[in-house]
């Protein structure tokens, strides 16, 4: 079984610019989280994507978006990059079933500076 | 008021001691109650989850979950220098897209 991993470890952009991050969920897993962790916060959620469709998002802004592909895996597109922007990246993966989604699991996440 | 809090501590402890993190919360509504570690420039690690209220306990790591308080807690018996990491609570709500919000999370430090 392959747990969640991220892509890539390390980014740095400019201000204005945009980035693509990559997750692939854990074998077996359906649905997948975004979460955006400042330097010494808890993470907080973006939005998660269940069945490529977007499920829920959190506090963020439109230019915050993403895609989940037939695979699971997952994209998180940040457009015109502010300086607050600059955070680890969590992605988190789990099953949802007709009861409920079980535990989310998270990959190493991706470090995003912005200068 | 944030929905949960978590002392950030830091916290620093001689190996062998029993350690004690807890976390507090406004919202009635959450159901389900995680503990992650977090070691530096890592993702979060599950380590105990629980639904409602109630004790859980694996190995070394004991949650308990208070609902009438809204107050959930982790011990950790026979601290060892491994478990210095960052520890953080997380609660979510049962339907929807069941996001978790977390607590600042508490920086652990295990003194050989």
């Amino acid at each position: 079984e392959t747990g969640v991993t991220q892509s890539p470890t390390h980014l740095i952009k400019t201000r204005g610019q945009q980035v693509t991050l990559r997750c692939s969920s854990q074998s077996g897993h359906n649905t997948v989280s975004w979460y955006q962790q400042a330097l010494g916060q808890g993470p907080q959620f973006i939005f998660q994507y269940y069945r490529e469709e977007e499920n829920g998002r959190g506090n963020f802004p439109p230019r915050f978006s993403g895609l989940q592909f037939p695979n699971y895996s997952s994209e998180l597109n940040v457009n015109a990059l502010e300086l607050d922007d600059s955070a680890l990246y969590l992605c988190a993966s789990s099953l949802k079933r007709g009861g409920g989604a079980d535990t989310q699991y998270f990959g190493p996440g991706t470090r995003l500076t912005v200068l | 008021q944030k929905e949960v809090e978590q002392d950030p501590g830091p916290l620093s402890v001689p190996e062998g001691a029993i350690v004690s993190l807890n976390c507090t919360y406004s919202n009635s509504a959450f159901q389900y109650f995680m503990w992650y570690r977090q070691y530096s420039r890592k993702g979060p690690e599950l380590l105990m989850y629980t639904y409602s209220s109630g004790n859980k306990e694996d190995g070394r790591f004991t949650a308990q979950v208070d609902k009438s308080s809204k107050y959930i807690s982790l011990f950790i018996r026979d601290s060892q220098p491994s478990d210095s990491a960052t520890y953080l609570c997380a609660m979510r709500f049962q339907g929807g897209s069941e996001k978790l919000v977390f607590g600042k999370g508490t920086k652990l430090t295990v003194n050989p």
